[in-house]
């Protein structure tokens, strides 16, 4: 059974603290995936790894990094936490496609943020 | 800009009835499409697929549709169950790389 999982389910943090979110996958995927999912705005993609030590700017980038040392391993860092960055975090990840087929990206259970 | 849109935020159906949600897209590169469930407090997972190549794919209750020329897919639950109550988010694969652009959830309530 396939599993990705995330280090925290919730996390409280104060504004301006460093803060690692942690994701995990089995699958020997190469793809890895961070998004935030917000109320009205749906999955917004932040960062994703398509190799270790390889990463791309998704959709809202500012504001966070991204280290992927090892293959299974993508972290997510806020660098300076503040209240805006309060989301619902969500890790996934991806094996590729095979043969015209698209395999789907399976997500973690995601992490709750909240920034005081 | 919003190239994925899913434009009805909730949807109430009575149980035992059709539910229809609706996406709409704007990228013509767009080759592949994914539904996903969400409940609280949990990550999506997958539900159905359809290929730009095809018109339907079905699943058990779940079939999804897609209207290329229309630019717009839809996923029909049938019979709808109380367990289906859940955010269900359209997402679309871009040809060429492997990132997917999501909806922004519809909000399914199936009254018992």
């Amino acid at each position: 059974d396939v599993k990705v999982t995330q280090s925290s389910r919730y996390l409280v943090k104060r504004t301006g603290e460093k803060v690692f979110l942690e994701c995990v996958q089995d699958m020997d995927h190469e793809n890895m995936f961070w998004y935030r999912q917000d109320p009205g705005l749906g999955l917004r993609l932040i960062y994703f790894s398509y190799d270790v030590k390889m990463k791309e700017k998704g959709d809202i980038p500012e504001g966070y990094s991204v280290s992927r040392e090892k293959k299974e391993r993508f972290s997510l860092i806020l660098e300076s936490a503040s209240t805006n960055q309060t989301s619902m975090y969500l890790c996934a990840s991806f094996g590729g496609g095979t043969g015209g087929t698209y395999n789907e990206q399976f997500f973690g259970p995601g992490t709750r943020l909240t920034v005081l | 800009d919003q190239q994925v849109k899913q434009n009805s935020p909730s949807l109430s159906v009575q149980e035992g009835r059709i539910s229809i949600l609706n996406c709409d897209y704007t990228n013509s590169m767009f080759d592949y499409f994914l539904w996903y469930k969400k409940y609280p407090a949990e990550g999506p997972t997958f539900l159905i697929s359809i290929s730009s190549i095809k018109d339907k794919n079905e699943d058990g209750r779940f079939t999804v549709f897609l209207n290329k020329s229309a630019k717009h897919l839809s996923l029909h639950i049938v019979p709808s169950q109380p367990g289906d109550s859940a955010v269900y988010f359209c997402a679309a694969h871009n040809f060429g790389n492997e990132k997917l652009t999501f909806g922004t959830g519809t909000r399914l309530t199936i009254i018992p």
